[in-house]
């Protein structure tokens, strides 16, 4: 398996523009997860999706930030408008719930914001 | 809220040295723990899960162990290589049933520097 796959893994843009991240988990894993990493605050959970569905959104810093998971196999992170402090690297991780829980990560994206 | 400490931030041992990482939670209702590893501009890699259920786990070098009860957890690394070098980190999983069981709470980590 390629194991968890994102896109793009760099990614510079302007204050105010739109920012898509992508990610396409592991097949067969039916758990997405999105985390945000900065050296202030470490790993945070953004949001996460079961069965395409999502389940906890609680962490998502504001209305700026959305996600989908249209199947099974793509999910996609939009910040809108992007600002600086949106600067980190975006994680995409997967997992079986019919397996113990272990969590496989992605590459990660990283954003800057100017 | 659960809260995961790693100390030290920082480490530096000399190539060969046995050595330990410390990892704590302030919640002792867990479903399982896992150490990860990071590497710079690298995402994370899963080393060993420890299920509450359980006192340690072993892969090769590394060995992991449990004390729920103290909210601790540990990293033991064995004739630690240059290869070695990274960032470690734990992550614990909520110990309750149903969808919300599935979120990982991070600790920082510990930046593991392993000198020739």
């Amino acid at each position: 398996d390629a194991g968890v796959i994102q896109s793009p893994r760099h990614e510079v843009t302007e204050m105010g523009q739109e920012v898509t991240l992508r990610c396409k988990p592991i097949s067969g894993h039916d758990y997405l997860f999105w985390y945000r990493q900065t050296m202030m605050r470490g790993l945070e959970l953004l949001i996460y999706f079961n069965n395409n569905v999502p389940i906890d959104d609680s962490g998502m810093p504001e209305d700026r930030f959305s996600a989908k998971m249209p199947n099974a196999s793509f999910s996609t992170l939009k910040i809108q408008p992007s600002e600086p402090r949106d600067s980190a690297v975006y994680f995409c991780a997967s997992t079986s719930g019919a397996s113990d829980g272990e969590l496989f990560f992605g590459e990660g994206s990283r954003l800057t914001v100017l | 809220k659960q809260e995961v400490t790693q100390i030290p931030a920082a480490l530096s041992v000399p190539e060969g040295e046995n050595l330990v990482l410390n990892c704590s939670f302030t919640d002792s209702a867990i479903y399982n723990l896992q150490w990860f590893r990071q590497d710079p501009g690298k995402g994370l890699t899963s080393l060993l899960l420890i299920q509450s259920s359980q006192r340690e786990q072993t892969s090769g070098r590394l060995n992991a162990s449990l004390d729920k009860s103290s909210g601790r957890s540990t990293l033991y690394i064995a004739a630690s290589q240059p290869g070695d070098s990274a960032t470690y980190l734990c992550a614990v999983r909520k110990g309750h049933s149903g969808a919300g069981s599935y979120q990982l709470t991070f600790g920082k980590g510990t930046k593991l520097s392993v000198i020739p």
